[in-house]
Order: C-alpha cells, then structure tokens, then sequence
C-alpha cells in the first residue's frame, strides 16, 4: 500500500496569510494526486486533480504542484471560509489512499 | 441537479446486518463509478471499495475485503453499500462518491452522509 503523510497535521493562521500544506508519498506516484477540502458536518469538496489542475469553480487562490512523492497545496490569502482540513489523495485505477489531513485554524 | 442522495442515520448493535443506499440524479449513474468513503469520528478519510454500475464490478480496499459488499441496482439508479455482521469498528459517517472521470479515481461528487451507529 501507499502511505501518505500529510504535514503539518493542525496549521493555525490569519485571514490573508499564505498557507502551504505538505503531502509525501511512501512511493512514487506520478502526478496522481488530488487535493480536497473539508468543513465539520460536509462532504469533502475537490479542490485539485492530477496534482495542479483546478478543479472547476475553485476559487484561483488555491494552487497545488509537485509530483513523484512531494505535492504541495497552496492558498495564496486565508479567506473566512478557508478554515477547514483538508485532506490528499493518491489515486490509479486499483488503489486509492489518503493523507491523514491537516486542520487550518484560526490563530 | 446532478447530485448522490444518501439513506437516513441508522442504529444498529453488533452482529447485526445493514444495507445503506446512495441514489444518483441529474446523470446517468452507470457513465460514472461509485466509491465509499468512510470517516470515522474525529478521524481522516478512508477508501472503502467502488463499483463500477455498468458492469456491477466492485473491487475492495485491503481492510474491507469480505467485510462489507457494495452492489448497484441501475433500475433505480441506486448504489449499496452493505454489512451482514456489524461491529463497533463500524460506527462512522459513510459516503458515496462519483468518480469524476470513467477509469480513474479521484471524485467530483458527493452524497450527504449517512452516520452509522454500532452499539449495544
């Protein structure tokens, strides 16, 4: 199995700040990668696909690169409804993994 | 409006069976392959298994193989997800997911939830 490890685990910072959460996988996966994000109570909501893409109707704030084992997701100025945990997720055709979150609070 | 509609929260005790369902609309549900996903409380996702509704195939995560069974009835555009023996383990929130392009795996659209109670 894959593993991915997401980091940091809790991020606490201000509205506008730039944020960057850190996914790594055990092995490498090409740019098979998506990026979600997650309100208490909600379904996840897609952010990114195949490590970079946007996914339609995502606000351009958020950005996300990388590929083999190191992803990176982006969020250029914190907004209000930003605060949320968001959650990696490698996928193929077989197998699918996700990374244990990382929780972006308000410092 | 295309959207995965889920079954109501259910209670349950240990060894008991369960059948959860995940209706789709505003698409054609067998164009898409359903996973679950679960998330247990205060927890991270989990992949469960999916389905591809055109053919019924299903394959399984590693840890959920033989434990549950997911399955789909296209006259009613629907997908289950089911347990014969529930354990505590399995308290959690459940969702279905569509994959948000046929072959791979990662997902556009989601059900609501459905919370899943084990207890005695």
């Amino acid at each position: 199995d894959i593993q991915m490890t997401q980091s940091p685990s809790t991020l606490s910072a201000s509205v506008g700040d730039r944020v960057t959460i850190t996914c790594r996988a055990s092995q490498t996966i090409s740019d098979w990668l998506a990026w979600y994000q997650q309100k208490p109570g909600k379904a996840p909501k897609l952010l990114i696909y195949k490590a970079s893409r946007l996914q339609s109707g995502v606000p351009s704030r958020f950005s996300a690169s990388g590929s083999g084992t190191e992803f990176t997701l982006t969020i250029s100025s914190l907004q209000p409804d930003d605060f949320a945990t968001y959650y990696c997720q490698h996928y193929n055709s077989f197998l699918i993994s996700f990374g244990g979150g990382t929780k972006v609070e308000i410092k | 409006e295309v959207q995965l509609v889920q079954s109501g929260a259910e209670v349950k005790k240990p060894g008991e069976s369960l059948r959860i369902s995940c209706q789709g609309s505003g698409y054609t549900l067998t164009k898409y392959w359903i996973s679950w996903v679960r998330q247990r409380p205060g927890r991270g996702l989990e992949w469960m298994g999916r389905i591809d509704p055109s053919q019924s195939y299903s394959n399984y995560g590693p840890s959920l193989q033989g434990h549950v069974t997911i399955s789909v009835d296209k006259s009613i555009s629907t997908v289950y997800l089911q347990w014969n023996s529930l354990r505590a383990s399995d308290s959690a929130m459940y969702y279905c997911t569509r994959h948000a392009v046929a072959g791979t795996s990662y997902f556009d659209l989601w059900g609501q939830g459905t919370l899943v109670t084990v207890s005695s």
